[in-house]
């Protein structure tokens, strides 16, 4: 059980253009889902957390209207990269929040976005 | 601001030794706590979680829970090299906030 899918799992777009990265939770309902952006041999960032239904919380730094988050239900959440630059190019990693007494958090494979 | 500490490493060890991996957090009101596995160029996989202090057995792998402390700590017994990854340590608070360390190399040598 709690498997997060993601699709695309890697995807290469021109400078300028949007992307959309979806993340499903397969077999639990989430209200919560978060996203994560990794650049090689860093640490994990938190970019915004996402509730189903409602607006995303971003975290400091990352522009809204660049990154747009919805989570139209409880097992869909999607991230749009808009109007892509080289310097968006990382590792995008959803997460899904069981609601379980504990809150574990199951992480979908990721996609690694390339813009050229 | 909420911090969780890991030595970046690397640690490396022996094949068949035990492996001991250390975090600490710096919110007393933190409830839950979690390690992930990170393999290179892959994401974090949940191993072990532990709400309560004391120890936690899963296979080979053992959590230690430390509050008045606030230590959480990882043991890998008969590592193998295919415990070679990134451990992360994760620390959830009463809401919603998960606060992630920045992760311990592990390195097992055949």
């Amino acid at each position: 059980g709690a498997v997060v899918s993601q699709h695309p799992s890697w995807v290469i777009c021109k400078s300028g253009t949007s992307v959309k990265i979806e993340c499903r939770s397969l077999d639990f309902q989430a209200t919560t889902m978060f996203w994560y952006r990794q650049f090689p041999k860093q640490s994990l960032m938190l970019m915004a957390t996402s509730n189903e239904g409602s607006k995303a919380t971003y975290e400091q730094g990352v522009e809204k209207d660049k990154f747009l988050i919805n989570h139209a239900s409880l097992t869909l959440s999607t991230l749009t990269v808009t109007s892509a630059h080289p310097e968006d190019s990382s590792f995008y990693i959803c997460s899904a929040r069981a609601r379980t007494t504990y809150y574990e958090q199951y992480f979908g494979p990721g996609t690694r976005l390339t813009v050229t | 601001q909420k911090e969780v500490e890991q030595n970046s490493g690397p640690l490396s060890v022996p094949e068949g030794a035990i492996a001991s991996l250390n975090c600490t957090y710096s919110d007393r009101g933190s409830q839950s706590f979690f390690w992930y596995r990170q393999y290179s160029g892959k994401s974090p996989e949940l191993i072990m979680s532990i709400y309560s202090n004391g120890d936690k057995e899963d296979g080979r792998f053992t959590a230690q829970l430390n509050k008045a402390s606030q230590y959480v700590s990882l043991l890998i017994r008969d590592s193998q090299p295919s415990d070679s990854a990134t451990y992360l340590c994760a620390v959830k608070d009463y809401g919603q906030n998960f606060v992630f360390g920045p992760g311990t190399r592990l390195s097992v040598l055949p």
